[in-house]
């Protein structure tokens, strides 16, 4: 396994086009976690999948910002109608959560490489 | 609302022994968890407390203190290598489980 994929690495966009990223989560986990970084601050939460169900979206999210994970596999991160404000590094992370009462293993987050936005 | 903090900052050196404090004040709480993140890198896993006490792997040890709200991570015998941005989050359980990120310790190992 070649832990989590994030496509593009890096993308310059003008203000007011759409984006789209992409992860490829680890093949065993069921879990897959959105977060945006800016710079000197912690991961963000955005938004969160079990199999292909989207189970959460943070509050902060405006509606420019829609994920899907198809299938449960691969999940894009589009966001329509780009603003300066939304440049910063999107990060996609997995986990595998047991059918268990056990949480732990969900706790342990593999990260992608990140995308990285500039918004112009 | 959720917070965690955490010094912005830390500098020692080579060999040393460094304590990277964390506290929190959230809705939720399932366990607590430290991630390291070199520059240009994505964050990586280090350590998982779900109880209170010591989790000791290899050169770093990380403790919880569930009633006092509070956790650390021990880094010994500090490697250049070493330097990067340390992050704690706690999981806050429930049917996301997501976790909130603190805004993370700079830590500059020094030769």
């Amino acid at each position: 396994d070649t832990g989590v994929s994030q496509d593009p690495r890096h993308k310059i966009t003008k203000r007011g086009q759409n984006v789209t990223f992409r992860c490829d989560p680890i093949s065993e986990h069921n879990r897959l976690y959105w977060y945006r970084q800016t710079l000197g601050q912690g991961p963000e939460f955005l938004t969160y999948f079990q199999n292909e169900a989207q189970l959460e979206k943070s509050r902060l999210l405006s509606d420019r910002f829609s994920a899907e994970r198809p299938k449960g596999s691969f999940s894009t991160l589009e966001i329509q109608r780009t603003e300066q404000g939304d440049s910063a590094m999107y990060l996609c992370a997995s986990s595998f959560r047991s059918t268990g009462a056990d949480l732990s293993g969900a706790n342990v987050l593999t990260f992608g490489a990140g995308s990285r936005l500039t918004v112009l | 609302g959720q917070s965690l903090e955490q010094p912005s900052e830390v500098t020692a050196v080579e060999g040393a022994i460094v304590q990277i404090n964390c506290t929190y004040q959230t809705s939720g709480f399932y366990g607590l968890s430290w991630y390291q993140q070199h520059d240009g890198g994505a964050p990586t896993f280090l350590s998982y407390n779900a109880l209170d006490g010591l989790e000791e792997t290899g050169r770093f040890s990380s403790f919880l203190s569930r009633s006092d709200s509070y956790g650390y991570l021990l880094l010994q015998e500090l490697q250049m290598k070493d330097s990067a941005s340390y992050f704690c989050a706690v999981a806050l359980g429930g049917a996301t489980n997501k976790l909130i990120f603190g805004t993370g310790t700079l830590l500059a190992v020094q030769p």
